[in-house]
């Protein structure tokens, strides 16, 4: 059973424009919902988080929107840029676990 | 090194072979996970390692698998007697705390793969 899921196996944008990333979650429980970026051969590294009791955290082009009635997440890029290609992983917290979504595999075009 | 070290980066084993997997976290970091990562999956939790206390052994797959951390630093992981569904990438984070402002920091993994 899924706890995390990101629907979207992979993603392709145009750059300069809007990147929307989705995941969804099941557990009611988790406190804390994070972005992890992840490059071919290297580990993921941390991108944005939000709050579960937040809707909304911003940083840079990055922001995370997080929908708790619809237990749904997104990150949005924007603007999108070549070195934005990368695989999207969601992650969700529960004590000191993390649940992991499968990842979305952005692309950004030229 | 400033970063979580991971070594191997690949290794190539026969099915039925032991093999083990070495991680170094960064300097002062109490906590370590393992997790690997299958072709096309999420991270999937092996084990966590806090401090001094016993550890969180509740994702190891079966009983060829096992972890140690040495000294509260280093820590490998052990597969013995390999299978071909062991093939993954093995990944290794440290964090300094269990806060959401300590996120984790991972090392480039290694990749294993049984023949």
């Amino acid at each position: 059973d899924q706890q995390v899921k990101q629907n979207s196996p992979s993603l392709s944008v145009q750059e300069g424009r809007i990147s929307i990333l989705n995941c969804d979650y099941t557990n009611s429980m988790f406190d804390y919902f994070l972005w992890y970026k992840k490059y071919p051969a290297e580990g993921p590294t941390f991108l944005i988080s939000i709050s579960s009791i937040k809707d909304k955290n911003e940083d840079g082009r990055f922001t995370v929107f997080l929908n708790k009635s619809a237990k749904h997440l997104s990150l949005h890029i924007v603007p999108s840029q070549p070195g934005d290609s990368a695989v999207y992983f969601c992650a969700a917290r529960s004590n000191y676990q993390l649940i992991w979504g499968a990842g979305t595999k952005l692309i950004i075009k030229p | 090194g400033a970063g979580v070290s991971q070594s191997p980066s690949n290794k190539v084993t026969e099915k039925g072979k032991d093999v083990e997997l070495r991680c170094d976290p960064i300097s002062g970091h109490t906590a370590l996970y393992w997790y690997r990562q299958s072709l096309g999956q999420g991270l999937e939790f092996l084990i966590y390692f806090q401090g001094n206390s016993a550890p969180d052994k509740s994702g190891l797959p079966s009983d060829r698998f096992s972890a140690e951390r040495t000294g509260g630093s280093v820590s490998t992981l052990t597969i013995q007697r390999t299978q071909q569904e062991d093939s993954a990438v093995y990944l290794c984070a440290s964090t300094g705390g269990t806060g959401v402002a300590s996120p984790l920091h991972f090392g480039n993994g290694t990749r294993l793969t049984v023949t």
